[in-house]
């Protein structure tokens, strides 16, 4: 597609559930990045990935964040046992090289009671 | 530690005026520095981007200058339209890494 698509829209999870959140790159992009949005404002670098590499991890959480991108499947953002703190809207972008333009996606809005 | 700042925090533009927000680095690394758009609800949307080469870059209503010895870098939107109210987001990224390093956002407020 000609946009990054990200689903669901909206999750709600309790405390201690698990998470998973879905990503399609844009076609013929080979670069797929995840970040997080909280308090509305402040963005942080997840992770991203060549493919079905990762490229970049240095601030994904490693205890319970875990991303993948398989072939012919959208790529997926994980959480374990979610804590309140993760609240938070998540995007995924995507980018033809790992040196150009960045394009996101809607955002996956995360919601921990 | 906060690598990109910016400010201000809001903004309040009358139509037709001219609104201008700046951002402030530290890494000297930094080698790409974008701004995005984003509007209520949506993902940010890539508006101009520029690298340290050159001074100034304009596309349209939108110009950014770029001070490589003050480490600073602002965003002026020309004749500012109602529709231009959205929050708006300075960010920098490293030769070496994907990362794009977000400032904490400007919402701008275009009055009719």
């Amino acid at each position: 597609g000609e946009e990054v698509a990200q689903t669901p829209k909206h999750l709600v999870r309790g405390e201690g559930q698990k998470a998973k959140l879905y990503c399609a790159p844009i076609k013929g992009h080979s670069y797929v990045f995840w970040y997080q949005q909280v308090l509305k404002n402040e963005f942080k670098f997840l992770i991203s990935f060549q493919n079905e590499n990762v490229f970049d991890e240095t601030g994904m959480p490693k205890e319970r964040f875990s991303a993948k991108c398989l072939p012919n499947s959208p790529c997926s953002l994980e959480i374990q046992a979610t804590k309140l703190e993760d609240s938070a809207v998540y995007f995924c972008a995507s980018s033809p090289g790992w040196r150009e333009t960045q394009y996101f996606g809607p955002g996956t809005r995360l919601l921990v009671l | 530690q906060q690598q990109v700042k910016q400010s201000p925090q809001s903004l309040i533009v009358q139509k037709g005026g001219i609104s201008i927000i700046n951002c402030a680095y530290e890494n000297t690394a930094f080698d790409y520095f974008p701004w995005y758009q984003q509007f209520p609800g949506k993902g940010p949307a890539l508006l101009i981007a520029i690298r340290p080469d050159v001074s100034e870059k304009k596309e349209g209503r939108f110009t950014i200058s770029f001070n490589k010895s003050a480490k600073q870098f602002s965003l002026h939107i020309m004749d500012s339209q109602p529709g231009d109210s959205a929050t708006y987001f300075c960010a920098a990224r490293g030769q070496a890494g994907t990362a794009l390093i977000f400032g904490k956002g400007t919402t701008l407020s275009v009055s009719s």
